[in-house]
């Protein structure tokens, strides 16, 4: 059972460029969490979802970041727009339930 | 609003010994959970140790063991016959029914040969 996927590894985007990251949960996970790590930092929620629905994004910058969990394919976050202190590593978790979360590896971003 | 601190950004210790990382939290919550995970350079998060806070018997795995003091709020990691692969971050984190996790800030932790 492969576990949580993560892709890219590492993104590299210019300033005002938009950076997509993907998650792929683990299967039979419908639940998923994006977490942002800033250098030295511990991991910040940033948005849940379970399929086609957002169920707290309390965690997500008002303006350019967006998520979403399809019916089919990985959950995907959107920076639109990015400017440097958007570099950080962002972590994907799923879960098959309540209380539990596996993290992927995670997609390092850097913004030049 | 809930929150962890550790107050140990940074400890060492020599091969073979044991080890102590303190967390505390602050909630107002009776239900919930508390993990520690390691954060190896590989920065993979690996989930060390769960304790659910109605359980009163403190977790163990292997060489990892909690002691959970609820009414203190505390939540702290011991390491036993610490070894070279157990360096990295560890991280402890709150979890509530809403399955928002909240991490501490992390303490480095070095094992030396």
């Amino acid at each position: 059972n492969a576990g949580v996927m993560q892709n890219p590894r590492h993104l590299v985007r210019r300033r005002g460029q938009e950076a997509r990251l993907r998650c792929s949960p683990m299967k039979g996970h419908s639940h998923v969490y994006w977490y942002r790590q800033l250098p030295e930092e511990g991991l910040k929620f940033m948005v849940y979802l379970q399929k086609e629905n957002i169920i707290d994004e309390s965690g997500m910058p008002k303006e350019r970041f967006s998520a979403e969990f399809p019916k089919e394919g990985p959950s995907i976050l959107r920076i639109q727009q990015v400017v440097r202190g958007d570099s950080a590593a962002y972590f994907c978790a799923s879960s098959p339930q309540k209380n539990e979360q596996y993290f992927g590896p995670g997609t390092r971003l850097t913004v030049t | 609003a809930q929150t962890v601190t550790q107050s140990q950004p940074e400890m060492s210790v020599q091969e073979a010994e044991t080890v102590t990382l303190s967390c505390t939290y602050d909630t107002s919550e009776n239900n919930y959970y508390l993990f520690w995970y390691k954060q190896p350079p590989s920065r993979q998060m690996i989930l060390v140790i769960r304790q659910e806070a109605y359980k009163q018997q403190n977790a163990t795995e292997n060489r990892f063991s909690v002691n959970f003091q609820k009414a203190a709020k505390s939540f702290s990691l011991k390491i036993s016959d610490s070894q070279l692969g157990d360096t990295a971050m560890y991280f402890c984190a709150w979890m509530n029914r809403d399955d928002k996790i909240i991490f501490g800030k992390g303490t480095r932790l070095h094992i030396l040969p």
